[in-house]
C-alpha cells in the first residue's frame, strides 16, 4: 500500500519560477527521498534525507523534514522546462530495505 | 555503464494468458524490487528479495509471482493475467548493505492485456 500523500497533485509554473512539492507519511521512517519520473520511464534518485535532519540541498533542490508532522517538502529553484516530470516522496517505514511512494505531483514547466 | 535492464519495453498479453517479465542488473545489488505502477498513480510495490530470500506484500494476488535464479537476474510471472493487471512494471535494485539505500530503476515493462 502506498506510504502516503503528496500535494499538490499537479503543478504548472513559468520557467524560471520555484516548485514546491509538499509529501506527508503516516509511519516511523529512517529517511525519506525523492524521486524523478519522465513520462513512461523509470524512476530516478534526486535525493535522501534522513530522519535526523531537517534540511538538505542538492544543487538547485532544497528539501526539508519534519518529522513531528510526519512532512516533507521538496523546492526546485530556477526551473527550467527539462524539470517537466513527476515527482514522487519515499520513505522506508523503518525498514531499511522498503519502499513505499506517496501519489506524486506532475509538474509542468512552461518555456 | 552499470545498470538495470528490463526487457521488453512493451509486452501484449491475452486475458488468462501467463507472461514473464524480466529484469537483470549489472549493480551486483543484493536486493531486487518489482513495482507495479498503473497510469498517474505511485509505484505499489509488489515484492522484493533480499539475496535470495523472498519479502512478499501482504496485498499482492496470489496471481504474481517472482523469481530470482541468480544475483543478476530476477523475474516477474503473472500466471493468468486480467485486464486489471495492465501497468507498468518496474525493477528496481538498492545494495542492501546500510541505512542511506537508495533505489535504481530499470525503464520499465508496460504490460497491456487484451
Amino acid at each position: 500500500s502506498q506510504q502516503g500523500e503528496e500535494d499538490p497533485q499537479a503543478l504548472s509554473i513559468q520557467e524560471g519560477e520555484n516548485a514546491t512539492m509538499n509529501c506527508s507519511y503516516k509511519t516511523s521512517i529512517n529517511n525519506l527521498q525523492w524521486y524523478r519520473q519522465n513520462s513512461g520511464r523509470g524512476l530516478v534518485h534526486l535525493i535522501l534525507i534522513r530522519s535526523n535532519e531537517r534540511e538538505k540541498h542538492s544543487g538547485r533542490l532544497r528539501v526539508t523534514l519534519d518529522t513531528s508532522k510526519k512532512s516533507s517538502s521538496l523546492l526546485i529553484t530556477a526551473s527550467r522546462a527539462a524539470d517537466t516530470a513527476s515527482y514522487f516522496c519515499a520513505t522506508d517505514r523503518g525498514s531499511g530495505n522498503q519502499f513505499y511512494f506517496g501519489t506524486g505531483t506532475s509538474l509542468t514547466v512552461i518555456p | 555503464d552499470a545498470m538495470v535492464i528490463q526487457n521488453p519495453r512493451y509486452q501484449v498479453t491475452q486475458f488468462g494468458k501467463p507472461v514473464t517479465l524480466s529484469c537483470s542488473q549489472t549493480l551486483n545489488h543484493n536486493v531486487m524490487y518489482w513495482y507495479q505502477q498503473k497510469s498517474s498513480q505511485a509505484p505499489k510495490l509488489l515484492f522484493h528479495y533480499y539475496d535470495k530470500d523472498f519479502n512478499n506484500e501482504a496485498d499482492t494476488p496470489d496471481n504474481f509471482q517472482s523469481r530470482r535464479p541468480n544475483t543478476s537476474f530476477c523475474f516477474l510471472d503473472i500466471r493468468s493475467p486480467g485486464l486489471g493487471d495492465a501497468a507498468m512494471y518496474l525493477c528496481a535494485t538498492s545494495r542492501g548493505q546500510g541505512k542511506d539505500e537508495k533505489l535504481f530503476f530499470g525503464s520499465g515493462t508496460q504490460l497491456s492485456v487484451l
